[in-house]
């Protein structure tokens, strides 16, 4: 079983609308976690990274949430834009790294 | 700076062929890291180095892959004889520290080469 289990799989929203976005973890001990954008065609580009002191944090229009306790990240997406279609993934950084299987977010107009 | 460069973008050839995929990671970065990116298994850690020395292999899927950092500008994943099964988008990334507990640890992740073993 992945440590690091992200939902939706897959999610498709309308052009402005927010959405949100999980990420459930079980690696142990844990260090960080980090959020990656990955545009079709490219790497990974990191987003935010939360350690374990940090609840929330902003980047524009990404906030990210850590609930350490619970083991949970989201990632909140506000006033979607056609540019946020890509898929963010869920990296959580123990002994090593780990990766979430990512959610697809598909923006539409 | 140019990021981390990737070459070839794009691969084709025939299973039992050998495959080469180069990387130069962002100047003054220590550690590299080579992952595999696949619809099934996401991304997977291959190899990371620091410091131009092999640290972790262990995502190394069989003796066909091997990969060498002769020097801290230039990385190579090789892999002979190839399969239909090494079809995949390969990474490379580098980063200023090795993957340690740092906040401050943040990968740099190349484009990318796509590689399909017929």
């Amino acid at each position: 079983k992945n440590q690091v289990e992200q939902s939706p799989q897959s999610l498709i929203i309308l052009e402005g609308k927010n959405c949100t976005l999980q990420c459930n973890y079980t690696v142990s001990p844990f260090s960080n976690l980090r959020w990656y954008k990955q545009d079709t065609g490219r790497g990974p580009v990191s987003l935010t990274i939360m350690t374990f002191s940090e609840n929330t944090k902003s980047n524009g229009r990404y906030t990210a949430t850590l609930d350490a306790d619970t083991k949970q990240s989201s990632l909140h997406i506000t006033a979607s834009q056609l540019s946020d279609s890509a898929s963010y993934i869920c990296v959580v950084m123990g002994n090593d790294m780990r990766f979430g299987a990512g959610t697809r977010l598909t923006v539409k107009p | 700076d140019a990021g981390v460069i990737q070459s070839p973008r794009h691969e084709v050839t025939e299973m039992g062929q050998e495959v080469t995929l180069r990387c130069k990671p962002i100047s003054g970065h220590n550690s590299l890291f080579w992952y595999r990116q696949t619809m099934m298994r996401g991304l997977e850690l291959l190899i990371y180095f620091n410091n131009n020395v092999p640290i972790d292999d262990s995502g190394m899927p069989e003796d066909r892959f091997s990969a060498k950092m002769p020097n801290a500008s230039f990385s190579t994943l090789k892999i002979q004889p190839s399969e239909p099964r090494d079809s995949a988008v390969y990474f490379c990334a580098s980063s200023l520290f090795g993957p340690d507990h740092s906040g401050a640890n943040v990968l740099t992740f190349g484009a990318g080469s796509r590689l399909t073993v017929l």
